[in-house]
């Protein structure tokens, strides 16, 4: 069974760099015809999808975010990962990182989440 | 871009059915994945592609769409089903293809 699993820094700095790594783990990343993807939540607020990528690099961004983020895959290391720059309070959220089957299917399953904070 | 509405909140006793809705426009054309999220937990998804349930989800939770709602059914609701629950398409008429709606908190009584 597939499992996701977010890692990285949960304290950025304003004007710097958001950087997240997940991991799959119990099937490879290059398997089937899955897009894997990055959603956010801010407290208290609904899920905001960032982006997606397939295995052979290709990616959706959200436009409203689509100037500041790059999602990236690492086959070798069955990870992908997603970084955000020019962070503002407005950035902190829970990240999630989760499998698309196919084009239009499910987000499904989704990592546990990590908590990133910009804050000085 | 394309819009989902949901009722920001829905009540109901237990025992009794529940029924949550996501507008859009002409959303029957589309398919439609509904997620649980219980606080501090990640979203779960409970009904995929209108109405198929994953394994490990009861039978009593149900999905439909037509026209412009679709619907998420749960019945027989239970303490256990206190949660947030969102819908979401893929809107593939746009570069941004991706739609979650607002979320709707389903408080059992």
């Amino acid at each position: 069974q597939v499992q996701l699993q977010e890692s990285g820094p949960g304290l950025v700095k304003p004007s710097q760099t958001l950087s997240l790594t997940c991991t799959v783990s119990g099937g490879s990343i290059s398997s089937g015809s899955y897009y894997w993807s990055w959603i956010r939540q801010p407290a208290g607020k609904g899920l905001e999808w960032i982006g997606r990528i397939y295995t052979s690099g290709s990616t959706n961004y959200n436009p409203s975010l689509k100037s500041r983020v790059t999602i990236s895959v690492d086959t070798s290391k069955n990870q992908f990962s997603l970084k955000l720059s020019s962070v503002t309070a407005a950035d902190t959220a829970v990240y999630y990182c989760a499998r698309v089957r196919g084009t239009v299917g499910p987000f499904d399953p989704w990592g546990q989440g990590t908590l990133v904070t910009v804050s000085s | 871009s394309y819009v989902l509405t949901q009722p920001p909140s829905v009540s109901v006793a237990p025992g009794k059915t529940a029924r949550i809705t996501c507008g859009g426009n002409n959303i029957g054309s589309k398919s439609v994945h509904w997620y649980q999220q219980k606080p501090g937990q990640a979203p779960v998804l409970v009904i995929y592609y209108d109405s198929d349930r994953p394994s490990g989800i009861p039978e009593r939770f149900s999905g439909s769409n037509s026209g412009n709602t679709a619907t998420l059914t749960i019945s027989r609701v239970e303490a256990g089903d206190e949660a947030d629950y969102y819908c979401q398409v893929w809107d593939s008429s746009s570069d941004h293809p991706r739609v979650f709606g607002g979320g709707t908190k389903l408080t059992v009584l």
